[in-house]
């Protein structure tokens, strides 16, 4: 089974901020890779596909980048809504596998 | 808009037995693959299971591997997991989840609020 290691397991910021997440998988990827936001109580939320592909509806200050083992999630100009944990997760092979999250916590 | 409604859950002894359902709306559901995912109280996101969109192949997690059975009825769009032999780690909340494609390979982009199955004696 392939896992997936993500850094920092949380994070204070600033609203305004830029913030980067990154996710490395024990073997190559390629790029099934997706982030998901989750807010307490509430359903994951997809954020990126395909390792850079931008959701529908999902602002531009999310992006992505990466590909085969190394991976990032990056937040520009952090606003209050996106205090949160987020995840990645690999798709490329079953079983499919999530990061164990981190949570973006107000500094 | 598309929607995803999970319905089952409840309080269940260990070896005990409970099916959920994953009733969906706003999308052809005969053209999507399906997932189960389940979260544990406090803790991160476990995958648990895939069932392809003509429901010709499934996929499990070890963890569950011959307890559960997850299947589907694109007549009434709607999804299920068939849980037996149930243990106290399995107490969670389990989300359904659709696909973006109808093969295995693709990430998840709609989910349920999920229902929360609580195995406790």
């Amino acid at each position: 089974a392939i896992q997936l290691t993500q850094s920092p397991s949380s994070l204070s910021a600033s609203v305004g901020d830029r913030v980067t997440i990154t996710c490395r998988a024990s073997r190559d990827i390629s790029s099934a890779l997706a982030w998901y936001q989750q807010k307490p109580g509430k359903a994951p939320q997809l954020l990126i596909y395909d390792a850079s592909s931008l959701e529908s509806g999902v602002p531009s200050r999310f992006s992505g980048s990466g590909s085969g083992t190394d991976f990032t999630l990056t937040i520009s100009n952090l606003q209050p809504e996106d205090f949160a944990t987020y995840y990645c997760q690999q798709f490329n092979t079953f079983p499919h596998s999530f990061g164990q999250g981190t949570k973006l916590e107000i500094k | 808009q598309v929607q995803l409604v999970e319905s089952g859950g409840g309080v269940v002894q260990p070896g005990g037995s409970l099916r959920l359902s994953c009733a969906t709306s706003g999308f052809t559901f005969s053209s999507h693959g399906m997932h189960w995912v389940r979260q544990a109280p406090g803790e991160g996101l476990e995958w648990v299971a895939f069932i392809r969109h003509d429901g010709s192949t499934t996929y499990y997690a070890d963890s569950v591997k011959g307890r559960f059975t997850i299947s589907r009825d694109n007549s009434k769009s709607t999804l299920y997991m068939q849980m037996d032999g149930l243990r106290a780690e399995d107490t969670a909340v389990f989300y359904c989840a659709k696909a973006t494609s109808y093969y295995g390979s693709a990430s998840y982009d709609s989910w349920g609020q999920g229902t929360l199955v609580t195995v406790s004696s």
